[in-house]
């Protein structure tokens, strides 16, 4: 089964930094690509971040880029979101989700870590 | 840039009845890059559709996906009470490289 589990999330002040994790499981993590979306209290989903299976393709919204960074640990069978220069718009529900190449489909997703900015 | 507009954003129906949810692109999209989810209340969103109109595993054939071109539709034939949710259309392309519709909420009348 897969399984995907997020951490990290939190209270952070604006202007403030996180790291968010996920922990895959259940697949062979190395051969998939991986992705970061968001979804705002009441609002719809938000796509931030995408990185091929050997990281050599990134790709961000431009709502985060330059901010945030995307990486993962094909070792570890983990995925990660450095989250800098919070501001109070980011403020959400995390999800990793697996990007299935063949169908082109968010296959499957984690349950979610919320991010708190305030002050 | 390709935005996706979801109509209408709230649909009440009654259980048993048939649900039509409309997607439209604002340019001409391939239909491979079109998918649906459905995500209930406290929970991940789930794969529904994928190609406008493949099932994914394990999804009910009470759900079917058409359309072309930009516009697209996902019917719920026969409404079971567990498919009252928020559905999102989604698509694959450049840049964004993926967006989602803004949602539909099917709720129960």
């Amino acid at each position: 089964e897969v399984l995907l589990v997020e951490s990290g999330g939190g209270l952070v002040q604006p202007g403030g930094s996180l790291r968010l994790s996920c922990a895959a499981s259940g697949f062979s993590f190395s051969s998939y690509s991986m992705n970061w979306a968001r979804q705002a209290p009441g609002k719809g989903l938000e796509w931030i971040s995408y990185i091929t299976s050997s990281s050599t393709t990134i790709f961000y919204a431009d709502s985060v880029k330059g901010r945030f960074t995307i990486s993962r640990d094909n070792a570890k069978n983990s995925l990660y979101l450095q989250m800098n220069s919070l501001r109070a718009e980011d403020t959400a529900v995390y999800y990793c989700a697996r990007w299935e190449q063949q169908q082109l489909v968010f296959d499957n997703w984690g349950q979610g870590t919320l991010v708190t900015v305030s002050s | 840039e390709i935005v996706l507009t979801q109509s209408p954003g709230t649909l009440s129906l009654s259980p048993g009845e048939r649900a039509t949810l409309s997607c439209r692109a604002s340019q001409s999209v391939s239909s491979s890059y079109l998918a649906w989810y459905q995500q209930k209340p406290g929970q991940a969103p789930r794969l529904l559709i994928y190609g406008a109109s493949s099932r994914a595993t394990g999804i009910p054939d009470r759900f079917s996906g058409s359309g072309s071109g930009t516009d697209f539709t996902l019917t719920i034939s026969g409404l079971e009470p567990e498919d009252f949710a928020v559905y999102y259309c989604q698509h694959y392309g450049s840049s964004p490289k993926f967006t989602f519709g803004q949602g539909t909420n099917l709720e129960i009348k």
